[in-house]
């Protein structure tokens, strides 16, 4: 069974850009959530979606969005990019209406502003 | 509001010792409680999942306890191995919102 992946694995980009990461859920699952990471901090919920439809969202600006398409991946859009963005994203999935089986998290996606 | 609290934030232990990591969380109302490692600049990989009509899970040297009444998980290893060296998360989510809230993770360095 493949796992959570993400792409790209690194992504360099400057200041006041757009970045766009994707993540495909294990197949089957239904719900994608995004989670940053930056450096020494810890990890940080962003979104939720479910069914295509955004579920919750974290404390970030509106300039962090996102979509699920109907084969369950996942976008993540960040918009004008602020150099405090670096980070590792990392995307996780799970069945949304069946809590007990747990999260599978991806490698993530390391985010270099500069 | 969830928070989740990880004691202590670093250790390091000589190969062989038995060690226990310990996660607190406020909201007694927590459903599932999952522990995962985190190699550096790695993503997570789950490591046990206590679903939420059960207290214990195990997994070859690894034990942990979830005691919703006291707020407090633990994550045993047994005599540990360098390789054990990572960053060890616990996190939990709750009827609410489903999305998981972390703790800041125990540091552990296994000495050879």
């Amino acid at each position: 069974e493949a796992g959570v992946t993400q792409s790209p694995t690194h992504l360099i980009k400057t200041r006041g850009q757009q970045a766009t990461l994707r993540c495909s859920p294990i197949s089957g699952h239904t719900s994608v959530y995004w989670y940053q990471q930056a450096l020494g901090l810890g990890l940080q919920f962003l979104l939720w979606y479910d069914e295509g439809e955004e579920r919750n969202r974290g404390n970030f600006p509106p300039r962090f969005s996102g979509r699920q398409f109907p084969n369950y991946s996942s976008e993540l859009n960040v918009n004008a990019l602020e150099l405090e963005d670096s980070a590792l994203y990392l995307c996780a999935s799970s069945y949304e209406i069946h809590y007990n089986y747990g999260y599978t998290f991806g490698s993530g996606t390391r985010l270099t502003v500069v | 509001k969830q928070e989740v609290t990880q004691i202590p934030a670093a250790l390091s232990v000589p190969e062989g010792e038995n060690l226990v990591l310990n996660c607190s969380f406020t909201d007694s109302a927590i459903y599932n409680l999952q522990w995962f490692r985190q190699d550096p600049g790695k993503g997570l990989t789950s490591l046990l999942l206590i679903q939420s009509s059960q207290r214990e899970q195990t997994s070859g040297r690894l034990n942990a306890s979830l005691d919703k009444s006291s707020g407090r998980s633990t994550l045993y290893i047994a005599a540990s191995q360098p390789g054990d060296s990572a960053t060890y998360l616990c996190a939990g989510n709750n009827n609410a919102g489903n999305m998981l809230t972390f703790g800041g993770g125990t540091r552990l360095m296994v000495k050879p």
